[in-house]
């Protein structure tokens, strides 16, 4: 059964910092990989979706990696803002299955 | 604007009470959702549905029941037998399965 983790739960920097939040998954058969954003009492905004064949996708500040083979994926966010504080969750998708979401990473950005 | 809509954005209910939850898509999506989200811990899925007047349990169906009689409406019941109903619970939609998924803004279940 696919597991999904990320580390760290929370994070909290200055505001110009580049950061990188990371994703982990117990099964390496994969077809996608998503991030998302959730702002307090809302629901989901998807970031980046990274296909199994792709090794990274870009979306202006931000930029998600895949290493099917060591199970990770990580979003790095440039220049960080204020307005970038949230909860960022990955959801791994298998062939023939639903996404499995991980816990979250909750970012503070600092002024 | 296309998207996901949740009603209501707050529901509180007694304990032993039935309750319905809301969620409308006009994005023309094939498959729906339905997630519950606890603090500190990642989505969990309730039911799913790929097309109409069809829908599948998911990993914590026990408690809840569902129905999809129309492509843009699948609606989840709370019953008196879910033991822990107070959560906060997102509808999404995709174009198919795993396509990218889309949420709505969720509904918060409070059952005293």
């Amino acid at each position: 059964k696919q597991e999904v983790t990320q580390i760290p739960a929370a994070l909290s920097v200055p505001e110009g910092e580049n950061l990188v939040l990371n994703c982990s998954f117990t099964d390496s058969a994969i077809y996608n990989l998503q991030w998302f954003r959730q702002d307090p009492g809302k629901g989901l905004t998807s970031l980046l979706l990274i296909q199994s064949s792709q090794r990274e996708q870009t979306s202006g500040r931000l930029n998600a990696s895949l290493d099917k083979s060591s199970g990770r994926s990580t979003l790095y966010i440039a220049a960080s803002q204020p307005g970038d504080s949230a909860t960022y969750l990955c959801a791994v998708c298998g062939y023939g299955q639903n996404f499995v979401f991980g816990p979250g990473t909750r970012l503070s950005v600092l002024p | 604007d296309g998207g996901i809509t949740q009603s209501p954005k707050y529901l509180f209910r007694k304990e032993g009470q039935n309750v319905t939850l809301s969620c409308e898509q006009n994005l023309n999506h094939d498959a729906m959702y339905w997630y519950r989200q606890d603090p500190g811990q990642g989505l969990r899925l309730i039911y799913y549905s790929q097309i109409v007047n069809d829908f599948q349990k998911g990993d914590i169906a026990e408690g809840y029941s569902v129905s999809r009689e129309k492509k843009e409406s699948f609606p989840l019941t709370v019953t008196s037998a879910q033991k822990n109903p107070t959560a906060f619970y997102l509808c999404a939609s995709s174009i198919q399965s795993l396509s990218p998924l889309h949420f709505g803004n969720g509904t918060r279940l409070t059952v005293t």
